[in-house]
């Protein structure tokens, strides 16, 4: 079946340091993936996407890019801020477009000034 | 703007009640809903879908009548918790979504049963 893993956390940066999100996925065909984040008391926020293989998404500083060959579609961000800190997800939707999202199990970052 | 808007954001019950639990589409008419569950520090669970009109489909595990799913109109989802027991303390989220867009996620609400 489907499933998304992402790298254990937490993960404790100092600001500007650089951050990497591990996330690798099982899925058959072309799945869509994104990176959602989950700020403290709040719900999930869409981050960034990609549709298909070799597509980069982007959004604030943060990139991922659709890696076919490797089933991964790891998060990276330059230079991070406290204000990132947060949980961060990996999900994919099947191939099928059912529209039913399956989430990797969260990457706390905890970004110290 | 806020997308989904969940209500309450947080409630206590006590074990053996029922609670409900509502979503609302703000900015469109959403054709499907989502139903998630989220476990502290653990990720999200898929728990139904629900189409406005029809039965919701529940993901394998979960129990139907437990957890009800009314979804009357095209902006408004319900989950019910019938006879809530501690273990069904939880973050409840829901998701709507236009045909096969992007997923706008609601803020959740924090059940406590005790």
């Amino acid at each position: 079946g489907n499933s998304v893993t992402q790298m254990e956390g937490p993960v404790t940066l100092s600001e500007e340091a650089f951050l990497t999100i591990n996330c690798t996925y099982t899925a058959t065909g072309y799945p869509s993936l994104f990176w959602y984040v989950q700020y403290p008391g709040e719900g999930l926020q869409l981050l960034l996407k990609a549709t298909k293989a070799d597509d980069k998404g982007s959004n604030k500083g943060f990139e991922a890019t659709y890696r076919k060959e490797t089933t991964s579609f790891h998060l990276e961000k330059g230079s991070v801020q406290v204000s990132d800190s947060a949980v961060y997800f990996c999900a994919l939707r099947a191939a099928s477009n059912t529209g039913k999202l399956i989430f990797g199990q969260g990457t706390t970052l905890q970004v110290k000034p | 703007g806020a997308v989904v808007s969940q209500h309450p954001s947080r409630v206590i019950c006590k074990s053996g009640t029922s609670v409900k639990i509502e979503c609302r589409s703000l900015d469109f008419q959403a054709t499907t809903m989502f139903w998630y569950r989220q476990f502290p520090k653990q990720s999200l669970m898929l728990m139904a879908t629900s189409n406005e009109g029809s039965k919701a489909t529940y993901e394998q595990g979960v129990e139907k009548d437990k957890f009800l799913i009314n979804h009357a109109s095209l902006t408004l989802s319900t989950l019910t918790v019938t006879s809530a027991h501690p273990e069904d303390s939880s973050f409840y989220i829901c998701s709507v979504t236009l045909g096969t867009a992007e997923q706008y996620f609601g803020p959740g609400t924090r059940l406590t049963v005790t």
